[in-house]
């Protein structure tokens, strides 16, 4: 059965901080991973990750994918309570879409 | 607790056909959500039901598209008049307004994977 787990499930820092979000996989079929910021609304998109070991940087976020080790890490630094979503990690298998649980980030002032 | 069901999986439908997606939210979530994911591209917001009312429907075409969440049974998602063009993954994800400040948790299904020939 494939499935994406996300870790931790919630987490609160202060405004300043560095966060590492995790998402670890087990699916057949991978072909990318994508990193979702969910606030109000629609999830806005981050991240596509689709090779081992490349760091996508934007801003104070940067995530990278570890194909042998299953998983991909969200970075954020300095953390602004504008930060403060759930972040959703999902991933792209044959025709399917896999989604994990999300983490909630709340970053206090 | 069952997560959130959709189906069918796939749909394959000839253009100008009609596709009925539908979807089951988790237990106990009154509110569903539904996006169209495109190839290379994220999700893209349709619409936002509650039971038996149409919150926000400002992602959704206006025409050949409609989509309900019944008192009782699952969430629907109609196209009507199918083009090639419709061709995507819909996802359905459905939440409760938890309280705890501004956002929810969205929980997603699976997917509905239309393929219009």
């Amino acid at each position: 059965e494939d499935k994406v787990v996300q870790s931790p499930l919630s987490l609160v820092v202060h405004e300043g901080d560095t966060v590492t979000l995790n998402c670890s996989y087990e699916v057949t079929n991978f072909r990318s991973l994508l990193w979702y910021k969910q606030e109000k609304k629609a999830p806005t998109f981050l991240f596509m990750l689709t090779s081992s070991g490349i760091e996508k940087k934007s801003g104070r976020l940067s995530s990278i994918l570890d194909k042998k080790e299953l998983f991909s890490i969200l970075n954020i630094t300095a953390t602004q309570t504008g930060d403060s979503a759930v972040y959703l990690c999902a991933v792209e298998l044959g025709n399917d879409m896999r989604f994990g649980a999300g983490t909630r980030l709340t970053v206090k002032p | 607790n069952a997560g959130v069901m959709q189906n069918p999986r796939h749909l394959v439908r000839r253009r100008g056909q009609e596709a009925r997606l539908r979807c089951s939210p988790m237990k106990g979530h009154s509110h569903v959500y539904w996006y169209r994911q495109l190839p290379e591209e994220g999700l893209k917001f349709m619409v936002y039901l509650q039971k038996e009312n149409i919150i926000d429907e400002s992602g959704m075409p206006k025409e050949r598209f409609s989509a309900e969440f019944p008192k009782e049974g699952p969430s629907i998602l109609r196209i009507q008049q199918v083009v090639r063009g419709d061709s995507a993954a819909y996802f359905c994800a459905s939440s409760t307004l938890s309280g705890q400040g501004d956002y929810n948790e969205q929980f997603f299904g699976p997917g509905t994977r239309l393929t219009v020939l």
